[in-house]
């Protein structure tokens, strides 16, 4: 069965500091990940992806995959109160072999102290 | 906004309604989902649908019905639901039905009284 394993938090920052948000994945051969941002209420954004072993960096925002550990992780740099919010880790595990599954960690909260 | 809309947003039904939840995309996308989120537990993918066609269905009880007209509509039908069925149900739509990026509707609060 695959699986993908998030610590639920909360995880409490203050202003300013690195968010570490944290992946881990049971299938091997999985070959897509993504992180959303899911606000209370509101449904999942998704706000980076990443395909390559290494880091990809959007803004405040850093995705890094490790396939061999079969981690992947989310840095936030200069963490903002508007940052506060559930992020989800979700892993594809097939590249175009007809697989459609998506699938979805419980999440992590996060909660930014100003 | 992600051109995704559903609705309605919120819907309280009985046991023995029948409803429908809308979903439409404005993307331009292939692929269309719909994902069921429940408290403290993991979103679960409940059916896709590729080119109009469906492509998975993640044993889902037939007490729920999707339809999918046209790559950018997609329909839910809900018929005798159970108090646990309660939930988010979020759409979701990608460029094609795997190895591309998901984006979410703002989902519709179901409650099953």
């Amino acid at each position: 069965q695959k699986e993908v394993e998030q610590n639920s938090g909360p995880l409490s920052v203050p202003e300013g500091a690195i968010a570490s948000l944290n992946c881990t994945y049971s299938d091997r051969g999985s070959q897509s990940f993504f992180w959303y941002r899911q606000y209370s209420g509101k449904s999942p954004e998704l706000i980076m992806f990443i395909y390559s072993n290494g880091d990809k960096e959007d803004g405040r925002f850093t995705a890094q995959l490790n396939k061999a550990s079969q981690y992947v992780s989310l840095l936030i740099r200069d963490s903002q109160p508007s940052d506060s919010a559930t992020y989800l880790c979700a892993v594809e595990p097939f590249s175009g072999a007809g697989s459609y599954q998506l699938t979805f960690g419980k999440g992590t909260k996060l909660s930014v102290i100003p | 906004e992600t051109g995704v809309t559903q609705t309605p947003r919120h819907l309280v039904m009985g046991m023995t309604n029948k409803k429908s939840l809308k979903c439409e995309q404005h993307l331009g996308h292939n692929a269309m989902y719909w994902y069921k989120q429940s408290a403290k537990k993991p979103l679960e993918l409940m059916f896709v649908y590729s080119l109009e066609e469906r492509v998975e269905n993640n044993s889902v009880p037939s007490r729920f019905s999707p339809e999918c007209p046209n790559s950018s509509h997609l329909f839910l039908h809900l018929h005798t639901l159970q108090p646990e069925d309660s939930a988010l149900y979020l759409c979701a739509s990608s460029q094609g039905a795997s190895d591309y990026e998901q984006y979410f509707g703002p989902g519709t609060r179901l409650t099953v009284t």
